[in-house]
């Protein structure tokens, strides 16, 4: 079926370095894209997203990519801190109908900032 | 975004016994979701808890083993029935609060441990 996955299982940086954490999708359908970053022992946390409509959003230290033509999605981290290391997730979701709430996770990536 | 809990936050049961995790959210929400969490992997998509129907299931989950209330619009529980070691994962429950927006938003999960 359709899935998300993401080129790199482990990241590793140093403190004030930027991130790129990278998500590819198969589905075309796809509308909805969701960052989230789960810490140890902690639900996901949403960081940001993007709609098919756009290829770059920018939040707080924060940039979204989306490349629709190649089906790819990424996610850089400015000025990356130890308080980033988390696993990242991408999520998608055709959304409406449906699809509605129908979110599916990529594999993870696992970023280790080192002071 | 919508501030949720989670009870419990953790436990370790019997094989063949039952689970019931609560989710309840600070303010009225039309979309509730169930994930699971296998250990080391990604988020699944259990099924979506519906406000005075029954829950729909995705691919793989069905009703006897993880059947799920949904008796207001701000509290939900999920039922893991009849355990196994296998059920060891970490049970997420998501909220949309945004209607239409196909934002989720996670509580801080129950980390499960069958014996």
């Amino acid at each position: 079926g359709e899935s998300v996955g993401l080129h790199l299982p482990t990241l590793s940086v140093q403190e004030g370095d930027n991130s790129i954490i990278n998500c590819a999708y198969s589905n075309s359908a796809s509308d909805y894209f969701i960052w989230y970053k789960q810490e140890s022992g902690k639900g996901p946390q949403f960081i940001i997203d993007i709609r098919s409509n756009m290829d770059k959003r920018q939040g707080q230290r924060v940039t979204v990519l989306l490349n629709k033509t190649v089906k790819h999605l990424s996610l850089q981290i400015a000025a990356t801190q130890p308080g980033d290391s988390a696993v990242y997730f991408c999520a998608e979701t055709p959304g409406g109908g449906t699809s509605y709430g129908k979110l599916t996770f990529g594999q993870g990536t696992i970023l280790t900032v080192h002071p | 975004s919508a501030v949720i809990s989670q009870k419990p936050s953790r436990d370790i049961c019997q094989r063949g016994t039952s689970l019931t995790i609560q989710c309840q959210v600070d303010s009225q929400v039309t979309m509730m979701f169930w994930y699971r969490q296998q250990p080391g992997q990604s988020l699944t998509l259990i099924a979506t808890a519906n406000q005075g129907s029954e829950a729909t299931y995705e691919s793989g989950f069905v009703i006897d083993k993880f059947p799920i209330s949904r008796p207001n619009l701000t509290f939900s529980t999920l039922t893991v029935s009849n355990m196994s070691p296998e059920d060891s994962s970490i049970y997420l429950c998501s909220v949309d609060p945004l209607v239409g927006t196909d934002t989720q938003y996670f509580g801080p999960g129950t980390r499960l441990t069958v014996l």
